[in-house]
């Protein structure tokens, strides 16, 4: 079956532009949630998403949003973007949740903020 | 802050040898979950063990689970070089959000 796919793998954007990332989990996972990872921070969580509702959000500022969609695809969008917010940012998907049976990653989207 | 702490952070070794990882927490957890990642990719679920299970295998690992001290090991034996990776311990916690926490890893380097 497929894997979690990440779309785009790479994205370049300048300070103070906006940015969508896309996720589409594992067939019938219907959690999915958000990690962004960088040398500094390691794993950051940033939220997560279950039938259409955020279920959980992490300590990041209200310029991270996303939502979720009935086929559960999900987005994240960060508007206003800083130098600061360069990161590799992962998608993980989950039947019900990952304490429960752990997550399947996607390959991640690299963002770069010049 | 981060749940969990790796130890060590960086950690070289020769092929075909074993090699030992350790994960500390803080909180009382659900379960805890180790991870592989190879550079900059997706990581990649390897083992769940239970608050309520000391010891589980899979394949060449080997995860140890001592809740009394709050710790961890991940036993890899006779190493490859596509074992070279970073391993992540997550914690799941017992109350509140269903999400792991994740330290900051141990990066292992198999060397020929």
């Amino acid at each position: 079956k497929a894997g979690v796919t990440q779309t785009p793998r790479y994205l370049i954007k300048t300070r103070g532009q906006q940015v969508t990332l896309s996720c589409s989990p594992i067939s019938g996972h219907r959690s999915v949630s958000w990690y962004q990872q960088t040398p500094g921070q390691g794993l950051q969580f940033l939220f997560e998403y279950f039938s259409e509702t955020q279920r959980n959000k992490g300590n990041f500022p209200g310029r991270f949003s996303g939502r979720q969609f009935s086929n559960s695809r999900s987005e994240m969008n960060v508007s206003t973007l800083e130098l600061g917010d360069s990161a590799l940012y992962l998608c993980a998907s989950s039947l019900a949740g990952a304490a429960e049976n752990g997550y399947t990653f996607g390959s991640g989207t690299r963002l770069t903020v010049v | 802050s981060q749940q969990g702490e790796e130890d060590p952070q960086a950690l070289s070794i020769q092929e075909g040898e074993n090699a030992t990882m350790n994960c500390s927490y803080k909180t009382s957890i659900n379960n805890l979950q180790w991870y592989r990642q190879n550079s900059g990719r997706g990581l990649v679920h390897l083992i769940l063990i239970r608050s309520n299970e000391r010891e589980k295998h899979s394949g060449r690992l080997r995860v140890t689970l001592d809740t009394s001290k709050k710790s961890s090991s991940l036993l890899i034996t006779a190493s490859r070089a596509a074992d070279t990776a970073s391993y992540f311990c997550a914690t799941g916690l017992i109350q509140g959000a269903q999400k792991l926490v994740f330290g900051q890893g141990t990066r292992l380097t198999i060397n020929p």
